[in-house]
């Protein structure tokens, strides 16, 4: 049983648009979930977090969205830029362990 | 630089073989973690270890041992490799392994057993 879920494998977005990047999650114990990025042929990225507690985490270009309601957290990066073409990771955290979701590849155009 | 060095970069095995992946962090950081990338999985936790001297069982354990006799070094070891143990791993670690402590990753290990 899949808990941390990211539905969309891909998603391209023209330059200076807006990238919004889903994920959704069934474990109500996760306390703190973050978002990494990865190039091909390295390692992810720490990118943004977000605690259970909060709704909201902002920096810089990225902004990070909870509902804990709905178990759902997004990225949105504005303005995008070509660089930020990479897989995007969520995962969650509970009892000091990580659970990752699948990624999503934006690829941003210019 | 400061950060995570995996090693080897990449390898060919023959199932059967044993094979230790290497990982040296200099950042003192507390905990260290080894996880496996396969295509359409994301990332799967495979070991970790809070600190020096302690280890606990993630998501795929099974098949890998690891030991943690330092803070800079967590070895992760396939004692008797198989075809389905092909993967990319990587080695993470953060200062503790608390709360809002990001994990730093290394470059990985691409590793085929045929």
């Amino acid at each position: 049983d899949q808990q941390v879920k990211q539905n969309s494998p891909s998603l391209s977005v023209q330059e200076g648009r807006i990238s919004i990047l889903n994920c959704d999650y069934t474990n109500s114990m996760f306390d703190y979930f973050l978002w990494y990025k990865k190039y091909p042929a390295e390692g992810p990225t720490f990118l943004i977090s977000i605690s259970s507690i909060k709704d909201k985490n902002e920096d810089g270009r990225f902004t990070v969205f909870l509902n804990k309601s709905a178990k759902h957290l997004s990225l949105h990066i504005v303005p995008s830029q070509p660089g930020d073409s990479a897989v995007y990771f969520c995962a969650a955290r509970s009892n000091y362990k990580l659970t990752f979701g699948k990624g999503t590849l934006l690829t941003v155009n210019p | 630089i400061a950060g995570i060095t995996q090693a080897p970069t990449s390898q060919i095995l023959a199932a059967g073989r044993r094979m230790t992946l290497r990982c040296t962090q200099d950042m003192r950081h507390n905990a260290m973690y080894w996880y496996r990338q396969d295509l359409g999985l994301g990332l799967r936790l495979i070991h970790y270890s809070n600190t020096a001297g302690t280890t606990g069982k993630g998501e795929v354990p099974d098949g890998y041992s690891v030991s943690r006799a330092n803070t800079d070094d967590f070895p992760l070891t396939l004692a008797s490799a198989v075809p389905s143990q092909t993967s990319v791993y990587f080695c993470a670690s953060s200062e503790t392994g608390g709360a809002g402590q990001p994990q730093h990753f290394g470059d990985g290990t691409r590793l085929s057993i045929l």
